[in-house]
């Protein structure tokens, strides 16, 4: 069974730019998750999808953060303009509706400077 | 409000030492444990889980993990570890309702391990 695919691994980029992370979930997985994780800290959910509707994105800072599950499989998360406080590593995840079985992928590891 | 604590940041040990990683959780409703391990550039993966039932989880690697509903501890531990379980654990319950399921997170433990 393939895992959960993530790209890019790494991301450099200058703060006030824009950056974009992909995700594919396995297959059949209806539910996909955003974490952050800054350094030394464990991750944090940033939003939650069911199939292409969201969830959970009370942590999502909405301001300059966004992300989108169109067709209910890859997603998408997006920050605009990006802060120095944004570097950390983006984790995706994947799980069956109504399972405990969370995969997770490699992670993007963004760093703002 | 749901949370997770892992009392060590850090923690060194020597080959053949015996591990304890301590876990303590706050939910209130069914809970659900489990222990994550993550491998220097590696992905999270899941060492062993508590769902119900006999309160001593046995794992991979020769890791095991009891639950203590009296104590909201959900303690990790290994009778004898080895240089490769250098890595960084994570403490996590699984907190929501009707299917809506999402994992909470400690802050982890970096644990490393000399020959």
């Amino acid at each position: 069974e393939a895992g959960v695919a993530q790209s890019p691994r790494y991301k450099i980029i200058e703060k006030r730019q824009s950056v974009a992370f992909w995700c594919n979930p396995i297959s059949g997985h209806a539910t996909l998750y955003w974490y952050q994780q800054i350094l030394g800290q464990g991750p944090k959910l940033l939003i939650q999808f069911q199939n292409n509707g969201v969830v959970d994105d009370s942590q999502l800072p909405k301001d300059r953060f966004s992300a989108e599950r169109l067709k209910g499989v890859d997603s998408t998360l997006k920050i605009q303009p990006a802060k120095l406080e944004d570097s950390a590593v983006y984790l995706c995840a994947s799980k069956p509706k109504g399972h405990y079985g969370y995969t997770f992928g490699s992670g993007t590891r963004l760093t703002v400077v | 409000a749901q949370s997770v604590s892992q009392h060590n940041h850090h923690v060194i040990l020597s080959e053949a030492a015996s591990l304890e990683l301590g876990c303590n959780y706050s939910y209130g409703g069914t809970v659900n444990l489990f222990w994550y391990v993550q491998y220097p550039g590696q992905h999270l993966q899941l060492l062993l889980k508590y769902f119900s039932g006999d309160p001593l989880v046995k794992g991979i690697k020769g890791f095991e993990a009891e639950f203590i509903k009296s104590k909201f501890s959900f303690n990790l531990r290994k009778p004898s570890v080895q240089w490769s379980d250098t890595a960084e654990y994570f403490c996590a319950v699984n907190a929501g309702s009707g299917g809506y399921n999402k994992l909470i997170f400690g802050a982890g433990t970096r644990l490393a391990v000399h020959p």
